[in-house]
């Protein structure tokens, strides 16, 4: 079965200050995508970063990076200079090429960023 | 706007009355899936759709149903509500290239409570 693994349930940091979250999964696939999503209190899914697992180098968007580890088969996300906007709960996710395949979740890291 | 719309938002209902929530995307993707969110659990998927005609079960189908009569239109009907099936609920659509699915794009989410 194909899982991902969120080993943080919660996680504080403070304001202005560099966190990371970190995700394995297990796949038996070669070729997919992994994804961080975001869940702020308006429960909204907003998609994070996006990575495609045949490129080496790590996606990062603004203050938001990824360091993936393939072999390891670990994903992990950091937030640089977090805001009090960044209080969400994160989750990691993947897809395979397989047709139909299930997107899968992990269980979610409750970050708090503190003033 | 490119979105997801999900309706209701907000449902209170009692055991054995059927009910359905309509979701519609107008970014003219073939896969759509709906999701249930539970704490601890992450997000699961109840069925998934790879186009017009086309759905298959996910992790948890058991006392739904769905149909995609439409490309754009993917309802979740749930004939026989039971305390169990209260949860918060998402829809989402997803662009695909041969077969595989890439950003899931979410609705708003309906919060469900079967009395």
């Amino acid at each position: 079965a194909q899982t991902v693994t969120q080993s943080q349930p919660e996680m504080s940091v403070q304001e202005a200050e560099t966190v990371t979250l970190s995700c394995t999964y297990d796949t038996s696939e070669s070729n997919y995508y992994l994804f961080w999503y975001k869940q702020p209190p308006s429960r909204q899914m907003i998609l994070v970063i996006r990575q495609e697992a045949y490129k080496q180098q790590n996606a990062t968007e603004n203050r938001f990076s990824v360091n993936f580890q393939k072999a390891a088969k670990s994903f992990s996300l950091k937030i640089s200079d977090s805001q009090l906007g960044d209080t969400a709960m994160y989750f990691c996710a993947f897809t395979t090429d397989n047709y139909g395949q299930n997107f899968v979740f992990g269980p979610g890291t409750r970050l708090s960023v503190l003033p | 706007e490119a979105q997801v719309t999900q309706n209701p938002r907000y449902l209170i209902t009692v055991t054995g009355k059927k009910l359905t929530v309509t979701c519609s995307q107008n970014m003219n993707h073939e896969y759509m899936s709906w999701y249930r969110q539970d704490p601890g659990l992450g997000l699961r998927q109840i069925y998934y759709s790879m186009n017009v005609e086309v759905t298959d079960k996910g992790d948890v189908p058991e006392g739904y149903k769905v149909s995609r009569k439409e490309k754009r239109n993917f309802p979740l009907i749930l004939e026989s509500p039971s305390p169990n099936q209260t949860s918060l609920y998402f829809c989402a659509s997803s662009p695909t290239d041969r077969g595989r699915t890439d950003t899931q794009y979410f609705g708003p989410g309906t919060r469900l409570t079967v009395l």
